[in-house]
């Protein structure tokens, strides 16, 4: 059984289009993430949602937008994709609270090339 | 700002070997300090988790060392295997309360030869 699950896992699209990554976590967590992973490996956070409530926003182009149907499940949706955008997304979850210290659980991430 | 530094960047070591990674850490002040291991095309997975007040931590052949005096906290790998052949990235947490934004390092990649 897969704990976070992301789908694609490849991603190959031209610039300008818009696409979409899905996310679902099967560990009962309150807590999941979006990070990027660029080219030099640096895991950057994105996003942050607790119980579909948005917590954590950081700079991230407004073409980036997270959306949480429920809590476990957080997809990102890329408008207008540029070459920069070409990166690994990894989504992860943690449980609630200060058991939040203790661990997440990543993806095992998507690779999104923009031509 | 809080920062976590990790070196080398990479390293290169004959399979049997031992090795010690090192990560240096300006967050204060501190909940947690996590080592991860990510396979390449992998998420990254958990190999301790450490809390200020805890010094070693093992986890079959890996063993992380934290100085909290210091901001210092080592990831020593013993009898390295090639499944050893990996970045390795140090993680630390804030004790901010609320939500907390951990920061990560930006790696070691790990390559074991035969």
């Amino acid at each position: 059984d897969t704990a976070v699950s992301q789908t694609p896992k490849y991603l190959v699209t031209q610039m300008g289009n818009d696409k979409s990554i899905k996310c679902e976590q099967n560990l009962g967590h309150d807590t999941m993430y979006w990070y990027k992973q660029d080219s030099k490996k640096f895991l950057k956070i994105m996003f942050s949602y607790n119980n579909k409530e948005l917590i954590i926003n950081e700079t991230v182009p407004n073409r980036f937008s997270p959306k949480s149907p429920d809590k476990a499940h957080l997809n990102l949706h890329i408008n207008s994709l540029e070459l920069g955008d070409s990166a690994v997304y990894f989504c992860a979850s943690s449980p609630p609270g200060q058991r939040a210290n203790y661990g997440y659980t990543f993806g095992s991430g998507t690779r999104l090339t923009v031509v | 700002k809080n920062q976590v530094e990790q070196s080398p960047q990479s390293l290169i070591i004959l399979e049997g070997k031992n090795c010690t990674l090192q990560c240096n850490y300006t967050v204060s002040p501190f909940s947690n300090l996590r080592w991860y291991k990510q396979d390449t095309g992998r998420g990254p997975v958990s190999l301790t988790i450490m809390t200020f007040s805890e010094n070693t931590k093992s986890n079959g052949r890996y063993t992380a060392t934290l100085d909290a005096d210091t901001k210092q906290s080592s990831l020593h790998i013993t009898a390295s295997q090639l499944s050893d052949s990996a970045s390795y990235i140090c993680v630390v947490s804030p004790n901010s309360g609320g939500y907390q934004k951990v920061t990560f390092g930006t790696g070691t990649k790990l390559q074991v030869i035969p």
